[in-house]
């Protein structure tokens, strides 16, 4: 168990909706990363906050949003769903995430089928 | 069920043999690099790491080269185990990326009783 949290643990919704993935991190843990996985793409870095503020992004979509709120816990908004936003979706949190070269721990993901 | 790509490379070893998985890397400035090992259904666990002024480290039954000259990784799993079947993955931190970590694809291992 990494200590890091991610709830609902399976999604399934219709095209064109929104849904809220949510990400607790490790206990101290200041910096959260939201990652997705698809079958053909392997694991994608979307975003990075860091207590509170953004601090890195990726392969984020515009439909897509995040934030981090004051007890660090992070939400992933995915708006205007498509059948290929389908993916595993992993937050994973890291001590400071400041500098580079600091282990991140992942949480179980969250399962998403858009129908 | 199945948690990453179908088509992903496969190491087959028998239990009690060592396993070698190996990984390219891209950016000759990434300076440190994670294994982490994903069972289905679950998420990235961490392994082991190693940074770029290193050439080897060792843990638990696994050892982690860096060859920064051809810019490959690979980790060494000693005594394979039917628990170490998994997908592996490579991770590089590039530098000035600050936390962004790039994957590679990941290979999968599959224990022969």
């Amino acid at each position: 168990d990494s200590g890091v949290t991610q709830t609902p643990k399976h999604l399934i919704t219709a095209t064109g909706q929104r849904v809220t993935l949510r990400c607790s991190p490790r206990s101290g843990d200041l910096s959260v990363y939201w990652y997705q996985q698809s079958l053909d793409q392997g694991l994608q870095f979307l975003i990075q906050y860091y207590n509170g503020e953004e601090r890195a992004k990726g392969n984020i979509l515009e439909r897509f949003s995040a934030q981090q709120f004051p007890d660090l816990h992070s939400e992933l908004n995915l708006s205007s769903l498509e059948l290929g936003d389908s993916a595993l979706y992993f937050c994973a949190s890291s001590a400071a995430g400041q500098a580079g070269g600091e282990t991140q721990y992942f949480g179980p993901g969250t399962r998403l089928l858009v129908l | 069920g199945e948690s990453v790509g179908l088509h992903l490379p496969t190491l087959s070893v028998q239990e009690g043999d060592n396993s070698i998985i190996n990984c390219a890397y891209s950016n000759s400035a990434s300076d440190y690099f994670i294994w982490y090992k994903q069972e289905s259904g679950k998420g990235p666990q961490f392994i082991i790491d190693i940074r770029s002024n290193m050439d080897k480290r060792q843990g638990q039954r696994v050892t982690v080269l860096l060859n920064k000259t051809v810019k490959h990784l690979s980790l060494q799993i000693a005594a394979t185990q039917p628990g170490d079947s998994a997908v592996y993955f490579c991770a590089e931190n590039k530098k000035n990326y600050g936390q962004n970590f790039v994957f590679g694809p990941g290979t999968r291992l599959s224990v022969l009783p």
